[in-house]
């Protein structure tokens, strides 16, 4: 079945760079992607990465795929405050209109 | 600039009193989406559509109604709601090719008394 999980809560220092994880569990995914969600906003396309690469990096964030061990995760370089946020994990399966199916989210709070 | 456009954006209405949360796309996206986000449960499917006419229940469908009449609208129908309904919902829309990423409203904040 489909579960992807992830740590509810991430601090980390203004400049230091923050990592956030996300396990899945179906290994039909297709996409998976990370979204940021900003307090009162919607969900914010970050970057995603097709199931055959092991890294995608764009500018501060950088993707890694461990396939074998169905492991996502977003690291973001030299953090800022703007970066405060929710982060989802997505998984994006064959089937049932290719729907995504998030993780819980994890709040990452950056401090001076 | 391309929008998923949800209304209204925030509701406070009572149990039982019909209620419907629009949602319109202006990218020309044949797959819409409707997802309700709890704390700690993240987003999860309602309904979704591929194209006008074409709709299918998500994971958690009980309790809601959608109808895609036209390709830019997606509105979800609440007939009877309930506190348990009480939730931040999401409209997604996303083009024919299953691996372009969906792009998501700004949410609508329901709490039904």
């Amino acid at each position: 079945g489909e579960d992807v999980e992830q740590s509810l809560f991430l601090s980390v220092r203004e400049g230091d760079s923050s990592v956030i994880n996300c396990t899945y569990t179906d290994s039909s995914s297709t996409y998976l992607y990370w979204y940021k969600q900003e307090p009162g906003a919607g969900l914010q396309l970050l970057t995603y990465i097709f199931s055959n690469m092991d890294m995608k990096q764009d500018q501060r964030l950088t993707v890694l795929l461990n396939k074998k061990d169905k492991h996502l995760s977003l690291r973001i370089a030299d953090t800022q405050t703007g970066d405060s946020a929710i982060y989802f994990c997505a998984e994006s399966l064959t089937g049932g209109g290719n729907k995504l199916t998030f993780g819980t989210g994890t709040q990452l709070k950056v401090e001076l | 600039e391309a929008q998923v456009t949800q209304n209204p954006r925030y509701l406070i209405t009572v149990t039982g009193k019909k209620l419907t949360v629009t949602c319109s796309q202006n990218m020309n996206h044949e797959y819409m989406s409707w997802y309700r986000q709890d704390p700690g449960l993240g987003l999860r499917q309602i309904y979704y559509s591929m194209n006008v006419e074409v709709t299918d229940k998500g994971d958690v469908p009980e309790g809601y109604k959608v109808s895609r009449k036209e390709k830019r609208n997606f509105p979800l129908i609440l007939e009877s709601p309930s506190p348990n309904q009480t939730s931040l919902y999401f409209c997604a829309s996303r083009g024919t090719n299953s691996n372009q990423p969906q792009h998501f409203g700004d949410g609508t904040r329901l709490s039904i008394l």
